[in-house]
């Protein structure tokens, strides 16, 4: 199957500060881009759906000029968590797919706020 | 708008012992199905999908799950458990009414114990 890339695999960083997280389709070319967010012991929550060089759709209640979510290329998408705080602590997940097909999930990126 | 329902939040079971994991979706015109598995911090691996033809579909590491239209359901089975099975495992639905996003379940931890 197709293979997605986050990076990193986990930050720590203070509060008040941006932390940038990178989602890459490394073997397709990734029409649309989805970024979820979970937290422990929960579903994944859709925080946002980018079309390769259009804004990003984003979910009612999350925060557009918080998270940040550039899809500037083909098999890059970008999340920037701007002035990051604790309770934006969570494990973000992002996953792509090309065209109407299949949707494939990266491993993963641990935040945590101190 | 579609919604997923995973009745059990925790399933334990014995090793070799069968499990079956409960997902129920709304009815709609068209649906498209999916099991993911996610193990401790990572991303979600899909297990398997339902598009269309035979209701019965198998999946990897001996998973199968039964698409019923009339009870809205897409149970997962497994005739016989290993403690590698340990993980939270997520039953999805594709609602191309919301622009093709994936609708998650609440996740089912299933548990393996010797």
């Amino acid at each position: 199957g197709a293979v997605v890339s986050q990076h990193p695999s986990w930050v720590i960083c203070k509060s008040g500060t941006s932390v940038k997280i990178e989602c890459r389709s490394l073997d397709f070319q990734a029409t649309t881009m989805f970024w979820y967010r979970q937290f422990p012991k929960q579903s994944l929550m859709l925080m946002a759906t980018s079309n390769e060089g259009s804004k990003a759709t984003y979910e009612q209640g999350v925060e557009k000029d918080k998270f940040l979510i550039n899809h500037a290329s083909l098999t890059l998408s970008t999340l920037t968590v701007t002035s990051a705080h604790p309770e934006d602590s969570s494990f973000y997940i992002c996953s792509a797919r090309e065209g109407a097909s299949e949707q494939f999930f990266g491993p993963g990126t641990r935040l945590t706020v101190l | 708008a579609q919604s997923v329902t995973q009745l059990d939040s925790q399933v334990p079971v014995f090793e070799e012992a069968p499990v079956e994991l409960r997902c129920n979706y709304s009815s709609s015109v068209s649906v498209y199905l999916f099991w993911y598995v996610q193990y401790p911090n990572q991303g979600l691996q899909l297990l398997l999908k339902y598009l269309s033809g035979s209701t019965l579909v198998k999946g990897i590491n001996g998973f199968e799950a039964e698409f019923n239209k009339s009870q809205t359901s897409f149970h997962l089975r497994k005739p016989s458990v290993h403690i590698s099975d340990t993980a939270e495992y997520f039953c999805a639905a594709l609602d191309y009414n919301q622009g093709g996003k994936l609708i998650f379940g609440q996740g089912t931890e299933l548990s393996v114990k010797p």
